[in-house]
This record gives structure tokens, sequence and C-alpha cells, in this order.
């Protein structure tokens, strides 16, 4: 069984340009998220969606961040545009529901380097 | 805010117990204690969770203190394979987001 894939896992960009990273969660996970993990610090919450629908994106920086998940299957996470502090690695993970509780499964991270 | 304490690092020789501590005074009632640990390049992983009882599966074994405020992981034969930074997170199962602190860094030594 594939777990959570992103791509692309590493990424460098310049200041000011825009970036996208993309996450296919397990098969029949309808709960996926979306963490920012600085270096030395554990994972931060940035957006969290049931199905299609993003039920909790108070951590998110709305002035430059923006998520999709339009099926309910796979999700993008866009920066536009980035700055120096986005550098950091971008992990998303699934679950089969996230109100009761089921193991959340992370994939491998996207590592942004802004510079 | 992490609900969380634990200590920033500790060692252990390959082989033996290694302990991992970890507070969570202000823990509720309906609150989990769950466990991930983090290998260096690599998302989070499912270790284990409890709510009161003391648990143990094939990766480790949870110990909660009778007033659940710590708890401690205990992976029972170390590892080099077990370096990697353990998270110790309270989370209720009513749809709380999982906090994760700056975690305890584990490094198994030969």
């Amino acid at each position: 069984e594939a777990g959570v894939v992103q791509s692309p896992r590493y990424k460098i960009i310049e200041k000011k340009q825009p970036v996208a990273f993309w996450c296919n969660p397990i098969s029949g996970h309808n709960t996926l998220y979306w963490y920012r993990q600085n270096l030395g610090q554990g994972p931060e919450l940035l957006i969290r969606y049931e199905n299609e629908e993003a039920v909790d994106d108070s951590q998110l920086p709305k002035d430059r961040f923006s998520a999709e998940r339009l099926k309910g299957v796979d999700s993008t996470l866009k920066i536009q545009p980035a700055e120096l502090g986005d550098s950091a690695v971008y992990l998303c993970a699934s679950t089969l529901a996230g109100g009761a509780y089921n193991e959340q499964f992370f994939g491998p991270g996207t590592r942004l380097t802004v510079l | 805010d992490a609900k969380t304490t634990q200590p920033p690092s500790m060692d252990c020789a390959e082989g033996r117990a290694a302990n991992l501590p970890c507070n969570h005074s202000t823990i509720s009632g309906n609150e989990y204690v769950y466990w991930y640990r983090q290998i260096h390049s690599q998302g989070p992983q499912y270790i284990i969770h409890g709510l009161k009882n003391n648990e143990t599966n094939e990766m480790a074994s949870l110990i909660i203190t009778e007033d659940r405020k710590s708890s401690t992981l205990i992976l029972p034969h170390a590892t080099l394979r077990d370096t990697a930074v353990y998270y110790c997170i309270v989370r209720n199962n009513y749809g709380q987001n999982f906090v994760f602190g700056p975690g305890t860094r584990l490094s198994v030594l030969p």
C-alpha cells in the first residue's frame, strides 16, 4: 500500500517567487493536513481538510498562503510570494477521519529553501 | 502551545532500554497521551497512545502515572535505528488537532 506521497521533495526558489507543493494522501483517507516544520521545532498545523472542506485554517497565513483540495483527494499548498522566513519543511498527513482517533500518516515532506 | 514538557535530548546505549519522560500536568480527563517519532528526513510516525492504563505494542510500552500528569515511553531494547526525535502529545478524540512541541532528541549510541 502506497503511503502519503508528496512532491517535490526539495525546492529552492528566490524570494518573491511563487511555489506550490502537492500531496496525495493514502487512498480512502478523507482527512488531510498540511504542516510546516521549522528547523529544530515540531510540525505546526497550517490547515486541515475533511474531504474537500477546510475545517480548520486558523493557522494559515492567508495573505500569501492558499490551499485547495478540489475533489477531496489530492491537495495543493501554494505560497505567493515566498519570503525568506518561509524556508521550512512542509509536511502532509492523512487519516481515515479527523474526529475519532485514527493514526496520522505523514508524507516525507517538501524541503523549501527561499534565497 | 503544546501541553507537554519533554527533555530536549537524551542518550541511550544500544541494546539498553530507553525511557523517555513526558510531563502533562494540565491534561484533561478526556485527553489521550500520544507518542510519535521522527527519524531524520522523514515525516513523524505513530508509536503508541493511551488514556489511563499502560499500553504495549510491538514498538514500545507506554506507562502513564495514576494521576495522569506524566508518562514514560519505553523502548525496551534500543537500536541505532531508534535514533530520532520523539514527540509526546495530548489530545482528545473529538477532533482536536495534534499540537507538536519540540520533542526529545534521542541518540542511541553504539
